[in-house]
């Protein structure tokens, strides 16, 4: 069935570092990607988004490609900020975004 | 512009007990998505709901429904609650089945 795996958490690093955090997924058809942000005691806020093959989705400093032949829509961003810690989700979108399939999640700490 | 919200925000229930859990959409949105979150996990779709009716199922027993109404607000249902129901339940809603979802702050249901 439709899965999504992310690297597992929880990842800590200092202010400025770069940062990734891989997610493949496996899919049947040709699913939306996208990537949500969780900050404590709050719902899930859309960060980015990719709905085709090699579409790179950016937001606030946070990048990702979406690479079909490695199934994958690893998050980046060159330069961290404390701000930034938090739970990110990678997820996948059957038939467009009727239904999400989330990963576990990867904690984010970062250190000042 | 006021963004996804759902009541209660925390809610205390024993076992065998009913509860009922509500979401109003983001203003322009037409599609609600209910989705369970357990603690340290990746949210898991329940249902979605459309035009009032039950569009996509995940795989929940039928203890769980739901309804939405014509001003497209929604109810999530849960019937002979367990301890394994405690968690954080979103709610999502979006211009239509096909768009990006927005999540509301979730209510964290706690079964003693």
């Amino acid at each position: 069935g439709d899965s999504v795996t992310q690297m597992e958490g929880p990842v800590t690093l200092s202010e400025e570092a770069f940062l990734t955090i891989n997610c493949t997924y496996t899919a049947t058809g040709y699913p939306s990607l996208f990537w949500y942000v969780q900050y404590p005691g709050e719902g899930l806020q859309l960060l980015l988004k990719a709905t085709k093959a090699d579409d790179k989705g950016s937001n606030k400093g946070f990048e990702a490609t979406y690479r079909k032949e490695t199934t994958s829509f690893h998050l980046e961003k060159g330069s961290v900020q404390v701000s930034d810690s938090a739970v990110y989700f990678c997820a996948l979108g059957i038939q467009g975004a009727q239904k999400l399939v989330f990963g576990q999640g990867t904690r984010l700490t970062i250190n000042p | 512009d006021a963004g996804v919200t759902q009541s209660p925000t925390h809610l205390i229930k024993t076992r065998g007990q009913q509860v009922t859990l509500r979401c109003s959409p983001k203003s322009g949105h037409d599609t609600v998505s209910w989705y369970q979150q357990a603690l340290g996990q990746g949210p898991q779709f329940i249902f979605q709901y459309y035009e009032e009716e039950e569009r996509q199922r995940g795989n929940f027993p039928d203890r769980f429904s739901g309804h939405q109404f014509p001003n497209y607000s929604s109810e999530l249902n849960v019937n002979a609650l367990l301890l394994g129901d405690s968690a954080l339940y979103l709610c999502a809603s979006s211009r239509s089945t096909n768009q990006p979802q927005h999540f509301g702050d979730g209510t964290r249901l706690s079964i003693l």
